[in-house]
């Protein structure tokens, strides 16, 4: 069975501090699907990132990194000088796809307080 | 804005009750699943329909029910309501059953408080 676990309960940083958050994954298949997403205190959950399993390159977008391994089945996620704005809870998320049944096992999520 | 709207945004209603709750998936996309979030159990997957099949199920009650009409929107229809199934529950959308596993765009939510 799949499983995401997010051991960070909560995290605080000053802003312009990096803050980074830890998402471990299970899954028994080869190929899979790996996603963070952002849920503001407005409360939507916003598509953040797809990464794939035999793409192990990490991504960078603006202030956002991401570090794929799969040596030790993490995902993390790194927000280089917070801001205010990144406050929320971040979910990681994993899908093992198979026959066009695409759901999402996420984590219990992660959040973030950036204090001014 | 996802461009995947829930309507209603809050619904309060008894135990034992009914309630129907509105999906419209964004243009195009053929794949709609519902995710239940309480504070107890996170984010959980409850079903996916496909172009107006159900595709996979996940923890969804026997007292739950959803459909996808042709039109690509879904309906999710909670009924025998009972307190612990006050949550927030999320409708999110992709561009259909591909050959791997796409983004979701996720809907406002709908808050259901069953008192």
């Amino acid at each position: 069975a799949q499983k995401v676990t997010q051991a960070q309960t909560e995290i605080s940083v000053v802003e312009k501090e990096d803050v980074t958050l830890d998402c471990v994954y299970e899954t028994r298949d080869t190929t899979y699907y790996l996603f963070w997403y952002k849920q503001p205190p407005s409360g939507e959950l916003v598509f953040l990132i797809r990464r794939n399993s035999f793409d192990e390159q990490n991504e960078i977008s603006g202030r956002y990194s991401w570090n794929f391994q799969k040596s030790t089945s993490s995902f993390n996620f790194t927000i280089t000088a917070s801001q205010v704005v990144d406050s929320a809870v971040y979910f990681c998320a994993l899908s093992e796809g198979g026959a066009g049944s695409y759901q999402l096992t996420f984590g219990k999520g992660t959040k973030l307080s950036v204090i001014p | 804005d996802s461009g995947v709207t829930q309507t209603p945004k809050h619904l309060i209603t008894a135990t034992g009750q009914r309630v129907t709750l509105r999906c419209s998936p964004r243009s195009g996309d053929l794949s709609v699943y519902w995710y239940q979030q309480s504070l107890d159990q996170g984010l959980q997957f409850l079903i996916q329909y496909y172009n107006g099949e159900e595709r996979a199920k996940g923890n969804i009650l026997e007292r739950f029910s959803a459909q996808q009409f042709p039109d690509l929107h879904s309906e999710l229809n909670l009924s025998s309501l009972e307190l612990g199934d006050s949550a927030l529950y999320f409708c999110a959308s992709s561009i259909g059953a591909g050959e791997a596993p796409e983004e979701q765009y996720f809907g406002p939510g709908t808050r259901l408080t069953v008192t």
